[in-house]
């Protein structure tokens, strides 16, 4: 069976600073992971996946995320956080051997300070 | 806008009613997903279609069905409505394929009174 953690449930950052939402994950097969945002009264967008290619991803919006099988991480950043980054964001694995449904974290809550 | 279209937004419906959500996919995608975000359980798998046929199947109840048809749109049929029941549900699409991109609806409030 496959999960994700986010550590964290609510995230809050000034204006301008470093984002970073952690994600750990559990899988018995090599794992495709997921990341996306939910704005209110909205469905989920994609911002970046990791299907075995580069470890270090990059997405939309200026996020980036980095695999780290020997830390089975695949957490978020962004460099400077922007007012309009605020939202909810999940991390999700699905299987890379096929199963193609995805298992969701609980998500982060990210809130920016002015 | 990701291109799936479901209806309605919203629903408010009493316990032990039926209900019907509908889920039109992207063009050209074949594949199907129905998921439910509620407050206790998080956002979770339902049930996947493929090309009309069911292809996996989550944490979906046995009072919830659901179908995909020939011009691939989907539904989602959920009966003897329960308070536990009020919650988002998602409809997602994609081309198929482990490597594809799951596109997401903006989902149906059903709200059960």
């Amino acid at each position: 069976a496959q999960s994700v953690t986010q550590l964290g449930s609510h995230v809050s950052v000034s204006e301008g600073a470093l984002v970073l939402l952690r994600c750990n994950y559990s899988s018995s097969v090599p794992p495709y992971l997921f990341w996306y945002v939910q704005y209110p009264n909205q469905g989920l967008q994609l911002l970046l996946k990791y299907t075995s290619a580069a470890t270090l991803v990059k997405g939309i919006n200026g996020f980036e995320a980095e695999f780290k099988k020997s830390e089975t991480s695949f957490h978020l950043t962004k460099p400077s956080a922007h007012m309009s980054d605020a939202a909810e964001y999940f991390c999700a694995v699905s299987d890379a051997g096929g199963n193609e449904k995805l298992t969701f974290g609980t998500g982060t809550r990210l809130t920016i300070i002015p | 806008d990701s291109g799936v279209t479901q209806t309605p937004k919203h629903l408010i419906t009493a316990t032990g009613q039926r209900v019907t959500l509908r889920c039109s996919p992207r063009s050209g995608d074949l594949s199907v997903y129905w998921y439910q975000q509620s407050l206790d359980q998080g956002l979770q798998f339902l049930i996947q279609y493929y090309n009309g046929e069911e292809r996996a199947k989550g944490n979906i109840l046995e009072r919830f069905s659901a179908q995909q048809f020939p011009d691939l749109h989907s539904e989602l049929n959920l009966s003897s409505l329960e308070l536990g029941d009020s919650a988002l549900y998602f409809c997602a699409s994609s081309e198929g394929g482990k490597r594809s991109e799951a596109f997401f609806g903006q989902g149906t409030r059903l709200t059960v009174v």
